[in-house]
């Protein structure tokens, strides 16, 4: 199947700072990207909708000064925690359909633990 | 809104022992039903589903049929192996593709030698 590749896997930093997590389709063009939030012992929760060449759309309650998602091309999307505070801490995965799939699956990336002291 | 609620783990079972995985979803309309698997150390990966009620889904001895009459899709294998330890995501789709998934908690499971 197709490969989505996110990084860093793990990161750490200090409350203040911001924090870039990548997500790449290896092996497709993907216009469309997605990432969720995963709270410990709580579901997968969608944040926002990456649409390349054009804004997110994020979903209900997520901050979008806060979460500042790019797509700047086909294969890229980027999400950045701004000001990042111990509360963001969570497990952050972006995934992406592969049109040569016809849209009926999503390809996961592995996923960024990110740690705020 | 839609919502997928799932056995919470974690579980741990003998090698060839019968698991079965509960999952109960709430939708409008007719949504697809999916699950998920992550291996350790690995992204999410789909292992089966169904798009439409009655559909069953199968991928490496794994079984789950889309129950529309008790809004279940539960997931089974006859006789695990160590090899399926992971966790396990019971999701759904309510435009009839993969937009947008609501995932379950997610169950992890263990499989002993």
């Amino acid at each position: 199947g197709a490969v989505v590749s996110q990084h860093p896997s793990r990161v750490i930093c200090k409350s203040g700072t911001s924090v870039k997590i990548e997500c790449r389709s290896l092996d497709f063009q993907a216009t469309t990207m997605f990432w969720y939030r995963q709270f410990p012992k709580k579901s997968l929760m969608l944040m926002a909708t990456s649409n390349e060449g054009s804004k997110a759309t994020y979903e209900q309650g997520v901050e979008k000064d806060k979460f500042l998602i790019n797509h700047a091309s086909l294969t890229l999307s980027t999400l950045t925690v701004t000001s990042a505070h111990p509360e963001d801490s969570s497990f952050y995965i972006c995934s992406a359909r592969d049109p040569g799939t016809g849209h009926t699956e999503a390809f996961f990336g592995q996923g960024t633990r990110l740690t705020v002291v | 809104g839609n919502s997928v609620t799932q056995m919470e783990g974690p579980v741990t079972l003998s090698e060839e022992a019968f698991l079965t995985i509960n999952c109960t979803y709430t939708a409008t309309g007719y949504p697809s039903l999916f699950w998920y698997v992550q291996y350790p150390g690995e992204g999410l990966q789909l292992l089966l589903k169904a798009t439409k009620a009655d559909d069953k889904g199968s991928n490496k001895g794994f079984e789950a049929t889309y129950r529309k009459e008790t809004t279940s899709f539960h997931l089974e294998k006859g006789s695990v192996q160590v090899s399926d330890s992971a966790v396990y995501f019971c999701a759904l789709s309510d435009q009839g593709g993969s937009e947008k998934l609501v995932f379950g908690k997610g169950m992890k499971l263990t499989v002993n030698p």
